[in-house]
């Protein structure tokens, strides 16, 4: 199985702030890395698709980047509906595999 | 809109088959690959396997052969069963689509929890 790194673990920003996730992959899995968001007691929603595509409707204030083994999610300016956990998901090959998840906190 | 809807029973017995269901609405269930995920706390976000239209199947080797998924075009609703469940089993299991040649899980349920305990 491709085994999935998130860092950091958890991070604490304010609103407005500039925070980056990174996720890197134990194989090169070329684009095949989605982003998604999860807030308590909720499911999963994807935020980004094949590293960098913005899926629909979600703000553009998300943004993805990386290719083969290294990947980064930045949101430019934090808001208050964006203290979350964060999970990268690789769809390079099966099974598809997750990262541990970042989670932001408000500081 | 395409909704996802997992339902089946919160409790399950050690070594018994846990069942659930995915009722999909707004799409034929013909026409994607609808995956399970299951989220526990301490294994985190985990791919069980994926079904497309009873033709073709794919399973995680980490359930040894304890999963089988199956639909049903007729209710439009897809089925996981789980077997020799023990409580490392217990955990909120989520159904997902993905679209052929896309390779992202969109959208997911609303999940349901179950846990395995006597």
């Amino acid at each position: 199985d491709i085994q999935m790194t998130q860092s950091p673990s958890s991070l604490s920003a304010s609103v407005g702030d500039r925070v980056t996730i990174t996720c890197r992959a134990s194989l090169n899995i070329q684009n095949y890395l989605n982003w998604c968001q999860q807030k308590p007691g909720k499911a999963p929603e994807l935020l980004i698709h094949r590293a960098s595509s913005l899926h629909s409707g979600v703000p553009s204030r998300f943004s993805g980047s990386g290719s083969g083994t290294d990947f980064t999610l930045t949101i430019s300016s934090l808001q208050p509906e964006d203290f979350a956990t964060y999970y990268c998901q690789q769809s390079f090959s099966l099974p598809y595999t997750f990262g541990q998840g970042t989670r932001v906190e408000l500081k | 809109q395409v909704q996802l809807r997992e339902s089946g029973p919160g409790l399950v017995k050690p070594s018994e088959t846990l069942s659930l269901t995915c009722a999909v609405s707004g799409v034929s269930i013909r026409s994607y690959y609808w995956s399970w995920i299951r989220q526990s706390p301490g294994k985190g976000l985990e791919w069980l396997g994926y079904i497309y239209y009873s033709v073709t199947t794919n399973y995680n080797p980490s359930l040894r052969g304890r999963l089988s998924l199956s639909v049903d075009t007729s209710k439009n609703h897809v089925s996981l069963r789980l077997n020799s469940v023990t409580t490392a089993d217990t955990a909120t299991y989520y159904c997902a689509r993905e679209a052929y040649g896309e390779n992202w899980l969109d959208p997911w349920g609303q999940g349901t929890l179950v846990t395995v305990s006597s």
